[in-house]
């Protein structure tokens, strides 16, 4: 069950520079987006989501675009610090669904 | 700032044997749910509970799992008879009724380790 898909496990950017993470799905019913980070021995953390009637929401040095036609969103960090060392993961809900789907998550490396 | 917390942070037991894992979500908020993520794998969803009763759950979460709101503060996952394709990491999430859509607050987690 691969609804939602990250295909780069693994990023590394050097601090200052922009940090992009994708994600891909294929299930047309979810009307939800987010991301979430995740530190090792702690619990996913919420960053920021996206309603799928938008292409686009910022939240400080975060922001998150949407495509829904090619059904494809990406995360952008900038500037990338090394405090934003993680593994991000994409998630999204469907309408009237509780549940979250989740990708595989990609693991990104500041370098200072 | 409140957190979800859960208990033990691991947990090592016989395959067979029952177990019970524990959580106390944010202390406003409705909606609970139950995750894993199996070492290297995604995170996947068990099972959602609101107003005292399950409101989804998925194909993993069979006759072997149950969870139950004992109080008002805890929110526990049983596992009757683990296997060993139950060792994972397990999540518990709240999240409160004004929340955005998909926001949920997860615990550290617990290992749960199956010989």
């Amino acid at each position: 069950d691969q609804q939602v898909k990250q295909n780069s496990p693994s990023l590394s950017v050097q601090e200052g520079r922009i940090s992009i993470l994708n994600c891909d799905y294929t299930n047309s019913m979810f009307d939800y987006f987010l991301w979430y980070k995740k530190y090792p021995a702690e619990g996913p953390t919420f960053l920021i989501s996206i309603s799928s009637i938008k292409d686009k929401n910022e939240d400080g040095r975060f922001t998150v675009f949407l495509n829904k036609s090619a059904k494809h969103l990406s995360l952008h960090i900038v500037p990338s610090q090394p405090g934003d060392s993680a593994v991000y993961f994409c998630a999204a809900s469907a309408r009237g669904n509780e549940k979250l789907t989740f990708g595989t998550g990609t693991r990104l490396t500041i370098i200072p | 700032e409140p957190e979800v917390t859960q208990t033990p942070s691991h947990q090592v037991t016989q395959m067979g044997q029952e177990v019970i894992l524990r959580c106390v979500p944010i202390s406003n908020h409705l909606y609970f749910y139950w995750y894993r993520q199996i070492l290297g794998q995604k995170v996947e969803f068990l099972v959602s509970f609101y107003n005292n009763e399950i409101s989804e759950k998925s194909e993993i979460f069979d006759d072997q799992f149950s969870v139950e709101r004992p109080d008002g503060s805890n929110f526990t996952l049983k596992i009757r008879s683990t296997k060993l394709e139950d060792s994972a990491m397990y999540f518990c999430a709240s999240r409160g009724p004004e929340t955005t859509p998909g926001e949920q607050f997860f615990g550290p987690g617990t290992r749960l380790t199956v010989l």
